[in-house]
């Protein structure tokens, strides 16, 4: 069954250094999403990401987030200058679009900000 | 704003039922989801109702919407040790005729003792 992958599973960076999550969803999915889960917390939606281009985001999603899709398999976030806030379970999702196709997650990124 | 509330911890015996339950707040809503997360692991997609429905089997699982309370539980029959996970419930909001952002609950852990 096709899934969505994402990479590293675990990532450790200093805080004010630049972090890229990656992630590769399935393939024929239109929508693609991150969110996060900080420890002990609710799983938060921070943005959704439709023909090539952003078309919701969260509070949580200022401007030291960004997302890409660079290529036709991979979509990106980027985090510019971390904070130990930041520390959290970032899940990406993808969906095909219609109100009645599910979304489906990857396995996670767990980012430690030291 | 929108909230999904259920109750942080389950403890069942192998062979029982299980029932999770969920509350949530939009009554905008139009799909409701279960999700299963094991420990160091993605968010599983279990199972998900449409909000007019009231009910949807699925093998061992049985959602049950009550959407005037709204009120979503999720029945495991003959609960298994491999069921043991955290349960997460979320809904998500259509617009334009495509799924929005998920909001989720914080997770209801499931142990089932042999």
């Amino acid at each position: 069954e096709p899934e969505v992958t994402q990479t590293p599973s675990h990532q450790v960076t200093q805080m004010g250094q630049e972090v890229i999550l990656r992630c590769v969803p399935i393939s024929n999915h239109l929508y693609f999403y991150w969110y996060r889960q900080i420890l002990g917390q609710k799983v938060e939606f921070l943005v959704s990401f439709y023909n090539n281009e952003i078309s919701e985001k969260s509070e949580i999603f200022d401007d030291q987030f960004s997302v890409e899709r660079p290529d036709g398999s991979n979509f990106t976030l980027k985090i510019r200058s971390t904070k130990l806030e930041d520390s959290a379970m970032y899940f990406c999702a993808s969906s095909g679009g219609l109100s009645d196709q599910p979304q489906h997650f990857g396995d996670g990124t767990r980012l430690s900000i030291l | 704003g929108e909230d999904v509330e259920q109750s942080l911890f389950l403890s069942v015996r192998e062979g029982d039922s299980s029932v999770i339950n969920c509350t949530y707040t939009d009554s905008s809503s139009t799909y409701l989801y279960w999700y299963k997360q094991e420990p160091g692991a993605g968010l599983q997609l279990l199972t998900y109702i449409f909000s007019n429905m009231d009910m949807k089997q699925d093998q061992r699982l049985t959602v049950l919407l009550n959407k005037k309370d709204k009120h979503l539980s999720l029945r495991i029959a003959d609960t298994q040790t491999g069921d043991s996970a955290i349960y997460f419930c979320a809904e998500s909001l259509n617009y334009g005729g495509s799924q929005g952002n998920l909001i989720f609950g914080k997770g209801t852990k499931l142990s089932v003792k042999p």
